[in-house]
Formats: C-alpha cells, sequence, structure tokens
C-alpha cells in the first residue's frame, strides 16, 4: 500500500502557458503533501507544504502566486506552473506522509518533467 | 541553520567491498535521520531512520551526534544496492513530516 501518483509524467509547453501537475494517494488520504523541485544532479529543494482544506505554506524564495498549489481533497494536490517560462523547466516531485506511518516516512510520486519552450 | 551535507557525487566500488556513504548534517536540537534511496527507473522510497536502528537490506546507519554524521554502511556491496542515495534531516518548520534532503550519493557497484 501507500502509493502516490503523478500525471503528467511529463510535460512540454510553450512560455506563457500555464501547466497543471496533479498527485494523487492512490490508497490512503493525505492530509500533507509536499511539492519538491529537482534540478539536474541537485537535491530535492521542497516548495510548498499542501494540506487538505487549506492555503499552502511556501517556502522561502518561492513564489507562490507562481506555484499555485492546490489540495481540494485527501487524495489529490495540484501544482499548477503559471505564466510559465524556461527557466521554470525542472523535474517537479510530490510526497505524502501516511497516517499511521512513522515520522519521515514519505511516499514519493514519480515526478513530472517540465519543459518550456 | 538546518543543512545536510553529502560530500560524495559518486561512490565506486567492486562488487563484495564494504559501502560507506557519508552524511553530515547541522541542526538545532534533537534531529531524525533518514536515508532515501532511489533505484534507477524508480521512485524515491524510505531505506532507513535513524530512530529504528534497524539492518535494511544489509545496510546501517548509526547517529553519531558528536560528529553530527549519519553515514550508510554496508560490508558487502551487491550489484543491485546500485543507485541513488540521499540523506534527509527533520522536522524542520514546525511540520513533523518536513525534510531536508542532502544532495545525494550515487553508488555504483562494479562487477
Amino acid at each position: 500500500g501507500a502509493v502516490v501518483s503523478q500525471h503528467p509524467s511529463w510535460v512540454i509547453c510553450k512560455s506563457g502557458t500555464s501547466v497543471k501537475i496533479e498527485c494523487r494517494s492512490l490508497d490512503f488520504q493525505a492530509t500533507t503533501m509536499f511539492w519538491y523541485r529537482q534540478f539536474p544532479k541537485q537535491s530535492l529543494m521542497l516548495m510548498a507544504t499542501s494540506n487538505e482544506g487549506s492555503k499552502a505554506t511556501y517556502e522561502q524564495g518561492v513564489e507562490k502566486d507562481k506555484f499555485l498549489i492546490n489540495h481540494a481533497s485527501l487524495t489529490l494536490s495540484t501544482l499548477t506552473v503559471t505564466s510559465a517560462h524556461p527557466e521554470d523547466s525542472s523535474f517537479y516531485i510530490c510526497s505524502a506522509s501516511r497516517p499511521g506511518a512513522g515520522t519521515g516516512e514519505l511516499f514519493f510520486g514519480e515526478g513530472s518533467r517540465l519543459t518550456v519552450l | 541553520a538546518q543543512r545536510v551535507t553529502q560530500p560524495e557525487k559518486l561512490l565506486s566500488v567492486f562488487k563484495g567491498a564494504p559501502v560507506e556513504l557519508k552524511c553530515n548534517y547541522s541542526y538545532s536540537g534533537s534531529p531524525e535521520l533518514f536515508w532515501y534511496v532511489q533505484y534507477s527507473r524508480q521512485r524515491l522510497q524510505l531505506l532507513l531512520r535513524h530512530i529504528s536502528r534497524e539492518s535494511i537490506k544489509g545496510f546501517t546507519a548509526d547517529l553519531n551526534k558528536g560528529e553530527t554524521s549519519f553515514h550508510l554502511k554496508k560490508p558487502f556491496a551487491q550489484e543491485e544496492d546500485s543507485a541513488m542515495y540521499y540523506c534527509a534531516l527533520g522536522p524542520y518548520g514546525g511540520a513533523t513530516n518536513k525534510l531536508i534532503f542532502g544532495t545525494g550519493t550515487l553508488l555504483a557497484v562494479q562487477p
């Protein structure tokens, strides 16, 4: 159990358009999900904490108007990259904590690669 | 500031050789340390956590507060151990499952 799925796995878009990435917990309810960004050969950079039914908490330096996060249900969080530009091209990963799992045990999605032309 | 440092980007060993993946941290308070692993074309998954004091797939890691280290060790590497390993630290920012990740070490086990 404890599967997290992201969609799409990869997306290419034109500069100026918006792109939505979904993160779903398939077999458990996730009150909290996390969104990360990973640059090539670098670590996962936490962007924001997505809380079901409330506003996301963004890390310092992350533009909340640029990266819109919505956690409308206990199994779905979405990340929308608004007015995307080439510098937004990256690998975006989500994770979720499952009720009853140990502290720090996160279940990760497979990631979504965004390429902005 | 809270930080995780993995000094080696790549560690290449031969099958059967001992492995030590280094992880140092900076944290004010009582940290919880984790090792996550990502095998080729798979998602990131938890390997082990210091609080459990467990051995998973032959890997162990001991938290050394004096040296602020949490090195991952295995006495005899196997080819299937080849993967990307991330050391992680938490909690921070007041949230239980918010983790800080290191930059990762790619372990390559040669036959």
